[in-house]
C-alpha cells in the first residue's frame, strides 16, 4: 500500500513566518502534488513535480515554492506566511503523471496562520 | 481554462437506496476519470477510476462514463449511512504530463 506521510497534521504559525510543510512518500512514485483545500474552493492545484529537482506551477503558485532534493520527498515552503494561507494542505503522489494513474493522498496538514 | 462541474449537494438519500452522483468536464481530450470520497477532515481517498466508455462496477459502486456527453457518474447502491461523504470528481488533461483536475465535491447524506 501506498503511504504519503505529512510531517504535521496541525500547524499553527505567525504571519511573515517562513513555513515548511514535508511531505514523504514510500512507494518510489515518480510524481508529487501539493494542494490546497478551502470550503467551497475544492481542491487546488499549488505545485506539482515530475523528477527530482524538477517542478511545475500550478494553477495557484502566488505566495509558495517548493524544493525536491530527493525522489521520496517534496516539500512546500511558504516564504512569509499570510492568513489567506490558512488552509488545509494535502500532499500526493503517483506512479505516472496523467492517464490511469491516481493520486494518493496523505492525511494533510491543517495550517493556521495568525 | 479546464473545469469539473460537480452539483454541491447535499444529495439526500434513505438507507439502502440508489445514490447517484453526477460531474461534467469541459476538457473534449480528458482520457481518465476519478472518483474520490472524502469524510469531514480527512483525505480524500480513491473508489475507482474508468477511462472506457460505459459502466465499471466494483461491489457496491459503479461508474459510468459517455465521453460524446462529457460526463461521468457515481452510482452507489443499497447506500449505508457510512457512505455520508463529499464525492469529488477528478479528470485528467488531455496531454501527458499534466495533473488532475477536481470537481469542487458533492455532499452525500444516507439516513438510517
Amino acid at each position: 500500500d501506498v503511504k504519503v506521510t505529512q510531517s504535521s497534521r496541525y500547524l499553527v504559525k505567525r504571519t511573515g513566518e517562513k513555513v515548511f510543510l514535508e511531505c514523504v512518500q514510500d512507494m518510489d512514485h515518480e510524481n508529487m502534488f501539493w494542494y490546497r483545500q478551502d470550503p467551497g474552493l475544492g481542491l487546488r492545484l499549488i505545485y506539482f513535480s515530475y523528477d527530482v529537482k524538477m517542478k511545475e506551477k500550478g494553477d495557484i503558485p502566488e505566495g509558495y515554492s517548493v524544493s525536491r532534493e530527493k525522489k521520496e520527498r517534496f516539500s512546500l515552503i511558504l516564504e512569509s506566511a499570510s492568513t489567506n494561507q490558512t488552509s488545509m494542505y494535502l500532499c500526493a503522489s503517483s506512479l505516472f503523471l496523467g492517464y490511469n494513474s491516481p493520486l494518493h493522498f496523505g492525511n494533510g496538514t491543517r495550517l493556521t496562520v495568525t | 481554462q479546464k473545469e469539473v462541474e460537480q452539483n454541491s449537494g447535499p444529495l439526500s438519500v434513505p438507507e439502502g437506496a440508489i445514490a447517484s452522483l453526477n460531474c461534467t468536464y469541459s476538457d473534449r481530450g480528458s482520457q481518465s476519470f476519478f472518483w474520490y470520497r472524502q469524510y469531514s477532515g480527512k483525505s480524500p481517498e480513491l473508489i475507482m477510476f474508468i477511462y472506457s466508455n460505459g459502466d465499471k462496477e466494483d461491489g457496491r459502486f459503479t461508474a459510468q462514463l459517455n465521453k460524446a456527453s462529457q460526463y461521468v457518474s457515481l452510482l452507489i447502491r443499497d447506500s449505508q449511512p457510512s457512505d455520508s461523504a463529499t464525492y469529488l470528481c477528478a479528470v485528467n488533461g488531455d496531454q501527458a504530463g499534466t495533473a488532475l483536475i477536481f470537481g469542487k465535491g458533492t455532499t452525500l447524506s444516507v439516513s438510517s
